[in-house]
């Protein structure tokens, strides 16, 4: 069963708008989210993160928010740049899952353009 | 500093046939996961080695699936048998010592391996 999901491929916005990137998730023991970014050939890298012990955490241009009772977390990039361009998922774990193992979306690709 | 890398970048092989895969990780890194991520799906951990505790490996998905990881630095996953389901992009990332759950995972490029 798919504990996270991304339930948007694919995004397209305009250069300058505010994008919105969701992800649900049905385990109610996960506890810490995260957001990462992919280019094509290259590894994921870390964006931002949120403790279930928090609404929002922001960090720049980009802003996450959860809603637990939703079981629902959200990326806001604003405002949006061309060179965010990638394919975006977003992860949790829970307590149990010792060392930090991350359970992954499928990743929401998002094309920003000029 | 180096990332973390792997090797080869890209594998062909054919079907029945063994494949290993490399991961050098960060040096000081303790912890280190290998995942996959197979075409139009999402990244799906297989297994996971911290400092020297015997390693998670709820996630490999068949027996065909090992890994090693040699002096708590470079690790090796090797599929025997290959079947064409493995063909996937596998990753390796390593995570520093100072967290447990919540340390953010830095990843290497992956190996995009197809079986043909």
């Amino acid at each position: 069963d798919q504990q996270v999901k991304q339930n948007s491929p694919s995004l397209s916005v305009q250069e300058g708008r505010i994008s919105i990137l969701n992800c649900d998730y049905t385990n109610s023991m996960f506890d810490y989210f995260l957001w990462y970014k992919k280019y094509p050939a290259e590894g994921p890298t870390f964006l931002i993160s949120i403790s279930s012990i928090k609404d929002k955490n922001e960090d720049g241009r980009f802003t996450v928010f959860l809603n637990k009772s939703a079981k629902h977390l959200s990326l806001h990039i604003v405002p949006s740049q061309p060179g965010d361009s990638a394919v975006y998922f977003c992860a949790s774990t829970h307590p149990y899952n010792q060392g930090g193992k991350l359970i992954f979306g499928q990743g929401t690709e998002l094309s920003v353009k000029p | 500093g180096a990332g973390v890398s792997q090797s080869p970048s890209n594998k062909v092989t054919e079907k029945g046939k063994d494949v290993e895969l490399r991961c050098d990780p960060i040096s000081g890194h303790t912890a280190l996961y290998w995942y996959r991520q197979s075409l139009g799906q999402g990244l799906e951990f297989l297994i996971y080695f911290q400092g020297n505790s015997a390693p998670d490996k709820s996630g490999l998905p068949s027996d065909r699936f090992s890994a090693e990881r040699t002096g708590g630095s470079v690790s090796t996953l090797t599929i025997q048998r290959t079947q064409q389901e493995d063909s996937a992009v596998y990753l390796c990332a390593s995570s520093p010592p100072t967290g447990v759950w919540g340390e953010t995972q830095y990843f290497g490029p992956g190996t995009r391996l197809l079986v043909l």
